[in-house]
């Protein structure tokens, strides 16, 4: 099984809508974040947790919002969504407690705003 | 703000070559250096992480330096293989464990 996994793997959906992506592991990592990935531009960081109490935001998050439910559930909330929020998400874990550092990713979320 | 860049955007070698890939940031100031591979449609898979402390980490066929002081990073991947068709990402990491990706070489080795 997955060590991170993103439901959906896939959702069209149309402007103005509230959509929802989320992400388990089973890797008892202490940090999750949340990218979006664009054709060209890499992966650009959305939201990041370090613990369930601490959320903290990434370099492009506005219309977005997230949830830590649980160490390990992290969610990504886009509240009206736009097309220019078309894109690949990925959620990543990481573990502070070795010292790599090392981040670990799911398998993605294609999202299509029409 | 820490910028990763990764030229060529695509890279196309004959089954055989050895692959050399290039990530150039320009802050010094990293903890860490990770390359990745993603597959169409995929998630990104770990490679190598270097560590500020380290210039060099080997898996396999795999080989990745680091010079920080002048901002770039290099994969090898020694007699490459069809297998290897994929789009590489190099990563570093600054303060609070956050990553800046480059925008990936997207590579195809041809039988």
């Amino acid at each position: 099984d997955a060590d991170v996994t993103q439901t959906p793997r896939n959702r069209i959906t149309k402007t103005g809508k509230r959509i929802m992506l989320e992400c388990s592991q089973t890797k008892g990592h202490d940090r999750m974040y949340w990218y979006r990935q664009d054709p060209g531009l890499g992966l650009r960081l959305i939201y990041y947790s370090f613990d369930v109490k601490d959320i903290n935001k990434g370099e492009i998050s506005d219309g977005y919002s997230v949830s830590r439910q649980a160490q390990a559930k992290f969610s990504l909330s886009l509240e009206s969504a736009i097309p220019n929020q078309t894109a690949l998400y990925f959620c990543a874990t990481s573990d502070t407690t070795g010292a790599r550092d090392e981040q670990f990713f799911g398998p993605g979320t294609r999202l299509t705003v029409l | 703000k820490q910028e990763v860049t990764q030229i060529p955007a695509a890279l196309s070698v004959p089954e055989g070559e050895n692959l050399v890939l290039n990530c150039s940031f320009t802050d010094s100031a990293i903890y860490n250096l990770q390359w990745f591979r993603q597959d169409p449609g995929k998630g990104l898979t770990s490679l190598l992480l270097i560590q500020s402390s380290q210039r060099e980490q080997t898996s396999g066929r795999l080989n990745a330096s680091l010079d920080k002081s002048s901002g770039r990073s290099t994969l090898y991947i020694a007699a490459s293989q069809p297998g290897d068709s994929a789009t590489y990402l190099c990563a570093g990491e600054a303060a609070g464990n956050k990553l800046t990706f480059g925008g990936g070489t997207r590579v195809l080795v041809k039988p």
